[in-house]
Formats: C-alpha cells, sequence, structure tokens
C-alpha cells in the first residue's frame, strides 16, 4: 500500500527562525507532490506544487524540494512567524492512481511562538 | 481568482438519514474528486469523477456513497442512511484535465451525524 509519512507529527519554534518539514512516500513512481496548509477547522491551502521532473518550487518564504528515487521531499520555511501556526500536509500523486488523486500524509502542527 | 465552493459548511443530521453535500467547482475544471477527513486522522480520497461517471473509487466509497453531476456546474455527494462514523469533514476538489493535475480545494462541509 502506498503511503505517505510526514514528521515531526509537532513542531514548536520561536519567531525568525528558519525550519524544515518532512515527508517521505513509499513508492518513487509519483506524477507531483502538493504541500497544503491547514487552519484548524478549516479547508486546505495549495502552497506549493511540485512536478515529478522538478527538483523544487519556490513562492515567497518557502521552498519545497523533491527527491524522487530516494521518496523525500522537505518544506522550508524561512523566517517564520506567528502566522505560519497552522498544520502542513503533504500529498502525493502516485502514477497508479489512475484519476491522479492524492495520498495525504498525517500532517506537521507548527506553532511559532512570538 | 477563481475557486470552489461547498454548500453548506456545517450540516447536522441524525443517525439513518440522507445527506446531500453540494460543490461548485472551478468552472473549467473537468475532473472533480471528494475527500473526507475524520477528526483527528489523514484526509483520504474518496472517489474520482470524469465525464459524467465515476473514474477512481477508494474501498471507502461504498453503496451508502453515491455521486452526481446534476447540471453544468453542480458536483454531488449523497450519503444514505448515515452513520455515526461518518461525521467527518468532506471537501471537494477539482482539477483541469491536463496540465499540472494541480488539485484546487473547497472550504470543506463539516458533517455532523448525531
Amino acid at each position: 500500500k502506498q503511503e505517505v509519512t510526514q514528521i515531526p507529527a509537532a513542531l514548536s519554534v520561536p519567531e525568525g527562525e528558519n525550519l524544515v518539514l518532512n515527508c517521505s512516500f513509499t513508492d518513487s513512481a509519483i506524477y507531483n507532490l502538493q504541500w497544503f496548509r491547514q487552519d484548524p477547522g478549516k479547508g486546505l491551502t495549495s502552497l506549493l506544487l511540485i512536478q515529478s521532473s522538478q527538483r523544487e518550487q519556490t513562492s515567497g518564504r518557502l521552498n519545497a524540494s523533491l527527491d524522487k528515487s530516494s521518496g523525500r521531499s522537505t518544506l522550508y520555511i524561512a523566517a517564520s512567524q506567528p502566522g505560519d501556526s497552522a498544520t502542513y500536509l503533504c500529498a502525493v500523486g502516485f502514477l497508479s492512481g489512475s484519476a491522479r488523486q492524492l495520498t495525504f500524509g498525517s500532517g506537521t502542527q507548527l506553532t511559532v511562538l512570538p | 481568482e477563481p475557486e470552489v465552493t461547498q454548500t453548506p459548511s456545517h450540516q447536522v443530521t441524525q443517525m439513518g438519514q440522507e445527506v446531500i453535500l453540494r460543490c461548485v467547482p472551478i468552472s473549467n475544471h473537468l475532473y472533480f474528486y471528494w475527500y473526507r477527513q475524520i477528526l483527528g486522522q489523514k484526509v483520504e480520497f474518496l472517489v474520482s469523477f470524469y465525464n459524467n461517471e465515476i473514474s477512481e473509487k477508494s474501498e471507502i466509497f461504498d453503496d451508502q456513497f453515491s455521486v452526481e453531476r446534476p447540471d453544468g456546474s453542480n458536483f454531488t455527494l449523497k450519503i444514505r442512511s448515515t452513520k455515526l462514523e461518518d461525521s467527518a469533514m468532506y471537501f471537494c476538489a477539482s482539477r483541469e484535465l491536463a496540465g499540472l493535475f494541480e488539485q484546487y480545494f473547497g472550504p470543506g462541509t463539516r458533517l455532523t451525524v448525531t
């Protein structure tokens, strides 16, 4: 069964720190990977999408990398702010999914302390 | 910016009742999905829909569930004879037929079965 794992499950950092969230997946045959942000009780906000042919994507203070062969992705957040506090979800589109559906990790709950 | 919308935002129903969750995908998108997230658990794929038929479904999507595109804009998820364990957040997503396969998620409907 294809799975997506995220570590750590929770992370607390002081404001201004740079941090890395990790995502691993069991099958390297993917077509893309998306990082989402979820605030408590809310929907999913897409942050970055990396295609399988790409190594990284950047948006503002966020940088996502992809190492398909080792089944890993990281989300780097620079100069963290209290407003970054949320749960960050990694979702992988495996090639075996004919409908390109996403398989989600359980998320990393980030708290940025002022 | 176009977005996926979902109604209602919160639905409370009694066990055994039928509910219909509604979604309006982004207008030029042709592929539609339903996912669910039970409180404290991962987001899980339920079903995908293309060209007026189900393209793929998970083992969760049994005879209790059905999907429909009743007109050119709405996409619905019907849950018959609801059970306590159907309580969850239900997310609709849509994407273009080709390209990046990036999925855009709605804000979700929180279903509470009492």
